[in-house]
């Protein structure tokens, strides 16, 4: 059984870099193909993804938000950290961090997801 | 970056009802990236259909998915009252995934 926990601030001062973790069980992110993505959704909004890592180091990230974001992972730890940069209150959302199982591949489990909140 | 525009924004129909989620692309789509997910209150989203038309473990028959290119249809055959919900269309091109707007379907 799959399992994603997202892990981090609730709250962060405008301007400040935002870190997440994402720690997960019953998949290896050494597995050909597996990848870990990070969506988010603001309050009352859709779903927007921000970025994917896969099992061979391979990131991938949103156009439009690339320069703020960073994406890495601790295979030793079943870990996957997300940092944003800048953060500003219109980044304020329910973080989440799902698995997808291959390149291109849908998201077939999610964590339950983690609110921030961007105040000054 | 293709976008992807989802109609109606809301679907108002009794349990019991056919439903059917429009979900249009602004550039052709690869088959076998488009998926839909669906997304209750205070919950993550779960995976409905991957490769356009394939359920997801544990995904009664009752959904199904279907379209090409530009157009994709979810279809939700006979509406269970556990299935009020907002559904979400998703797609990778380029290794850039995008998601649609959302389409909420309420009890009428």
């Amino acid at each position: 059984q799959i399992t994603l926990k997202e892990s981090g601030p609730t709250l962060v001062i405008p301007t400040q870099t935002l870190t997440l973790t994402c720690s997960f069980s019953g998949f290896a992110l050494t597995t050909g193909g597996v990848g870990v993505g990070w969506i988010r959704q603001p309050p009352g909004k859709a779903l927007e993804w921000l970025a994917l890592i896969y099992w061979d180091d391979d990131e991938r990230y949103s156009p439009s938000l690339r320069s703020r974001l960073t994406i890495t992972k601790d295979t030793s730890k079943n870990q996957v950290v997300l940092t944003m940069t800048n953060m500003d209150p219109v980044d304020t959302a329910t973080y989440y961090c799902a698995h997808s199982p291959g390149r291109k591949g849908p998201f077939d489990s999610w964590g339950q997801g983690t609110l921030v909140t961007v105040s000054s | 970056e293709i976008v992807l525009t989802q109609s109606p924004g809301t679907l108002s129909l009794s349990p019991g009802d056919r439903a059917t989620l429009s979900c249009r692309a602004s550039q052709t789509v690869y088959s076998e990236y488009l998926a839909w997910y669906q997304q209750k209150p205070g919950q993550a989203p779960r995976l409905l259909i991957y490769g356009t038309s394939n359920r997801a473990t544990g995904i009664p028959d009752r959904f199904s998915g279907s379209g090409s290119g530009t157009d994709f249809t979810l279809t939700i055959s006979r509406l269970d009252p556990e299935d009020f919900a907002v559904y979400y269309c998703q797609q990778c091109a380029g290794s850039v995934w995008t998601f649609g707007q959302g389409t909420k379907v309420e009890i009428k």
